[in-house]
C-alpha cells in the first residue's frame, strides 16, 4: 500500500545553514505530495505541493521537487531561520479521500 | 473566512465522563477529518467524512463517534473517556478536487 518516509528528528541547525528533510514515498502511480508545518501549539499548514512528477513546490524561501525516479520529495531551504523551527510532515494523497501521513520531522534552529 | 474552527481549546475530563468536540468549516468543503496527535507523534485519522449524511472510520475508531448533518458541521463525540485519549485533536477540511486539507487550532483534551 501507500506510505510515507521521512527523516527521523530532530533536526538541529543553526542560523542561516542551509536545510534538507528526507521523504520518500511509496505509492501507485504518481499522486500530489505535500510538505505541512506545525508550529508550536498550532494546527497544520500546508507548506507546498506538487501535484505530478517533477514539479516543483516552493513558498516562503522551501522548496521540494517530485522526483518520480528516486520517489522523494525532499524539503529544502538555503537559509533558515529561528522563525522557522517546527515539526514538518510529508504527505502523499491517497485513496478513500484521505491523505497518507509521514511521522513528522521536528526542526529546531539555534540563533 | 474564519477557515476551520474548533471549540472547546482546552479540556480537562474524568474517567468515563463524556463530551462533544465541535468542528465547523465555512469553506464548503465536501471532506471532514478528525486526527489525534499524541505528545512527539504525527497524526492519526479517527474518522473521515466525505458529505453531510456519510461518515467513515479511519485508524484509530473505537471509543468516538462522530455525526455530519450539515456540511459545516462535523462533530467528535468522545464517550466513557479513559487516559488513553488524552490527545490533542485537530479537525480538517478538504476540497473535493485538490485532496488539501485546512485544519482547526485543536483541542487539548486530557483524561485524568
Amino acid at each position: 500500500g501507500n506510505s510515507v518516509t521521512q527523516m527521523e528528528g530532530p533536526v538541529t541547525l543553526s542560523e542561516e545553514a542551509f536545510l534538507t528533510i528526507n521523504c520518500t514515498y511509496t505509492a501507485t502511480g504518481y499522486p500530489s505530495l505535500f510538505w505541512y508545518v506545525q508550529y508550536p501549539g498550532e494546527g497544520l499548514q500546508l507548506l507546498l505541493k506538487a501535484t505530478k512528477a517533477d514539479d516543483k513546490g516552493s513558498n516562503k524561501g522551501f522548496e521540494a521537487t517530485y522526483r518520480k525516479e528516486t520517489t522523494s520529495f525532499h524539503l529544502e531551504k538555503g537559509s533558515v531561520q529561528v522563525s522557522d523551527s517546527a515539526v514538518y510532515f510529508c504527505a502523499l494523497r491517497g485513496s478513500n479521500y484521505q491523505l497518507i501521513w509521514g511521522a513528522g520531522t521536528k526542526l529546531i534552529i539555534k540563533p | 473566512n474564519a477557515g476551520v474552527t474548533q471549540t472547546p481549546k482546552f479540556r480537562i475530563l474524568k474517567i468515563g465522563q463524556s463530551m462533544t468536540l465541535q468542528c465547523a468549516q465555512d469553506m464548503n468543503h465536501n471532506y471532514m477529518y478528525w486526527y489525534r496527535q499524541d505528545p512527539g507523534m504525527g497524526l492519526k485519522l479517527i474518522y473521515y467524512s466525505v458529505g453531510a449524511g456519510i461518515t467513515d472510520k479511519g485508524e484509530v475508531p473505537n471509543g468516538y463517534n462522530v455525526s455530519r448533518s450539515t456540511t459545516e458541521d462535523f462533530p467528535l463525540r468522545l464517550e466513557l473517556a479513559a487516559p488513553s485519549q488524552t490527545s490533542v485533536y485537530f479537525c480538517a477540511s478538504s476540497p473535493r478536487d485538490t485532496y488539501e486539507q485546512y485544519f482547526g487550532p485543536g483541542t487539548r483534551l486530557t483524561v485524568t
